[in-house]
């Protein structure tokens, strides 16, 4: 059975700091990894697909890597910004098609 | 932004009431989901639907159940509603398995 796993759960940085969070599956036989942001009280938005056969994709400040071989996808957000505060949820396509998401990295960028 | 809608927002109903919740759509997307939200369990695929009238059972669909009748419309159902269903529900759409999904803005229900 797929298993998304978000580390860390939570993150507190200051505004300006360049940040990874990480994203780890269980299963490589994936299609896709997405990433996307849920500001509380509201629904998620997408950020970033990465097809399997790639290996990274860039949105303005924000890069996401896949390295499907060791199960690994990093959202690498630059100059981090009070903006940026949000839930940040990965998750993928399985082989049933259907998207199976972690847990989420809760972010806050003081000023 | 899909053009997806949820409805109502927020609801409180009593244990054992059936409910319904409404997804609509305006952008024919083919295919459409509902899950569930809950702390410590992320999101969990209820049920989905890859046309009008063809819907399946995602990993947690005990107790409820779905109906597609026109494309635009995705009805969630909860025949007899109970405390663990307490959740928030979000309901999504893509135009193909591997394509991105469009989140609605969910609906916030509370079973009592």
């Amino acid at each position: 059975k797929q298993e998304v796993t978000q580390i860390p759960a939570a993150l507190s940085v200051p505004e300006g700091e360049n940040l990874v969070l990480n994203c780890s599956f269980t299963d490589s036989a994936i299609y896709n990894l997405q990433w996307f942001r849920q500001d509380p009280g509201k629904g998620l938005t997408s950020l970033l697909l990465i097809q399997s056969s790639q290996r990274e994709q860039t949105s303005g400040r924000l890069n996401a890597s896949l390295d499907k071989s060791s199960g690994r996808s990093t959202l690498y957000i630059a100059a981090s910004q009070p903006g940026d505060s949000a839930t940040y949820l990965c998750a993928v396509t399985h082989n049933t098609d259907k998207l199976i998401f972690g847990t989420g990295t809760r972010l806050q960028v003081f000023p | 932004d899909a053009g997806i809608t949820q409805s109502p927002r927020h609801k409180v109903t009593e244990t054992g009431t059936p409910v319904t919740l409404r997804c609509h759509q305006t952008e024919n997307h083919r295919y459409m989901y509902w899950y569930r939200q809950d702390p410590g369990h992320g999101l969990r695929l209820i049920h989905y639907s890859y046309g009008v009238k063809d819907t399946d059972k995602g990993e947690v669909s005990d107790g409820y159940s779905v109906s597609r009748s026109k494309t635009e419309d995705f009805l969630l159902t909860l025949e007899s509603a109970t405390s663990s269903q307490t959740s928030v529900y979000f309901c999504a759409t893509e135009t193909s398995p591997t394509d991105t999904q469009y989140f609605g803005p969910g609906t916030r229900l509370t079973v009592l």
